[in-house]
């Protein structure tokens, strides 16, 4: 595997469902991110992971819960959802440096997630 | 606060030149991105500005004026395959961290 992976790629599920999205970054970058993605409005950043450690919390519901075991790993956990969280979740990675260095985001495919 | 705009929609003929414009209002600029995006796919890196200037990519280009807050994406002898989604996204540097904020995109559409 290359680059920056997520699981499931399509998730249906009930409101009172508990579910979880995992990403996987093959980079060795030291900065993993979720994004949601909804039609026609911007990519939202959800959650930053800086070095294993949450960095941000951009006012997310706490229906979402995320998870950073180790550098490599990001998992979002999902409970009781609205159907307007129906929406395309995507994982980036980047590596993370002080100045100026460009840093490009690498993102995954995403999941897209439907809530019944 | 931060703000993006870039044009919605954009359609233009296979073999020509389009320019996709990016403005921009930030607190701490550090770079602009240019991301491109197929339907159903993830986003992918195209170019990267921080200083002002013109930067050369094959037949990609990406310019930036700080000044000005604006930016803008040419691509030339376009082919039907650049149909998708561009993302201008620039880098701010806010609560004590650089964060990546995104404009909605600019839906391009090839014709033959």
């Amino acid at each position: 595997e290359t680059g920056v992976t997520q699981t499931p790629r399509h998730l249906v599920m009930g409101m009172t469902n508990k579910k979880s999205l995992k990403c996987e970054q093959h980079l060795g970058h030291n900065a993993m991110y979720w994004y949601k993605q909804s039609a026609k409005k911007p990519l939202e950043l959800m959650f930053v992971y800086s070095l294993e450690e949450r960095v941000e919390n951009n006012s997310v519901p706490s229906r979402f819960s995320p998870e950073c075991p180790n550098s490599s790993h990001l998992f979002l956990h999902l409970h009781t959802l609205q159907p307007e969280d129906s929406a395309l979740y995507l994982c980036a990675s980047s590596q993370e440096t002080s100045g100026g260095a460009r840093n490009e985001q690498f993102f995954g495919p995403g999941t897209r997630l439907t809530v019944l | 606060g931060q703000n993006i705009d870039q044009p919605t929609e954009m359609t233009a003929t296979e073999g020509a030149i389009v320019q996709i414009n990016c403005t921009y209002q930030t607190s701490g600029f550090n770079g602009l991105f240019w991301y491109q995006q197929h339907a159903g796919e993830a986003p992918t890196f195209l170019s990267y500005n921080v200083l002002d200037g013109l930067e050369e990519k094959g037949r990609f280009s990406s310019f930036l004026s700080r000044s000005k807050g604006y930016s803008y994406l040419l691509l030339k002898e376009l082919q039907m395959k650049d149909s998708a989604s561009y993302l201008c996204a620039v880098r701010d540097w806010m609560d004590s961290s650089y964060k990546l904020i995104f404009g909605s995109g600019t839906r391009l559409l090839v014709r033959p």
